[in-house]
């Protein structure tokens, strides 16, 4: 079956630690995306990528990183400088054209120790 | 810049009530309209889209109106279920959102309870 497959369901990060986010799509879709997710926030763009090995900052991309060196996976890192990083993250994807619906995967809960 | 309001939530209703989650938007061109369903610990389903004013979208009972004299897209259920218990998000697509043709803006979502 087709979809986007984020790993792990829960993460969790000690202090000053970097972490990774897989997300990886088996849809053939150009643009991938992700989300942060905070109660009462709705959702908020992190980083798009459009095409490999290119991306896009979004709303909140302070204290990210991400990489698309193939179609199929867009990692994202969750640096140090990030102070407040419990959230929950969701990656989607499309082909990137205009009024097109967004596929999400079923999201990494990231919580601080 | 473009925007979605919901109603705030959390709602909370009776098996077999009528629903009604309220949401409006702004945006300068034509954008396409759409509500997402996100159960507890799980990503964004789809539920319905709308791509032009006077569509009307519908799934599994749920049903939207795109009503572009009203900036509205207002999500209904003439008889909700346990099971439709969710967080649902209002979202729309101008094609033209920071660069990136493929992005939705979202409202903040609305919390529904049903009750047995």
């Amino acid at each position: 079956d087709g979809g986007i497959t984020q790993s792990p369901k829960y993460l969790f990060r000690k202090e000053g630690q970097n972490v990774t986010l897989s997300c990886e799509q088996n849809l053939n879709h150009d643009a991938m995306y992700w989300y942060r997710q905070d109660p009462g926030q709705g959702l908020r763009l992190i980083y798009y990528s459009q095409i490999v090995n290119d991306f896009q900052k979004g709303d909140i991309a302070e204290g990210y990183s991400v990489s698309r060196e193939k179609k199929e996976s867009f990692p994202l890192t969750v640096t140090s400088a990030q102070k407040n990083p419990t959230a929950f993250y969701l990656c989607a994807s499309n082909r990137g054209k205009a009024n097109e619906k967004l596929f999400f995967g079923s999201g990494t809960q990231l919580s601080v120790l | 810049g473009d925007s979605v309001t919901q109603m705030e939530g959390p709602v909370t209703l009776s098996e077999e009530a009528f629903l009604t989650i309220n949401c409006t938007y702004t945006a300068t061109g034509y954008p396409s309209l759409f509500w997402y369903v996100q159960y507890p610990g799980e990503g964004l389903q789809l539920l319905l889209k709308a791509t032009k004013a006077d569509d009307k979208g519908s799934n599994k009972g749920f049903e939207a109106t795109y009503r572009k004299e009203t900036t509205s897209f207002h999500l209904e259920k003439g008889s909700v279920q346990v099971s439709d218990s969710a967080v649902y998000f209002c979202a729309l697509s101008d094609g033209n959102y920071g660069g990136s043709q493929g992005n939705l803006i979202f409202g903040k979502g609305t919390k529904l309870s049903v009750k047995p």
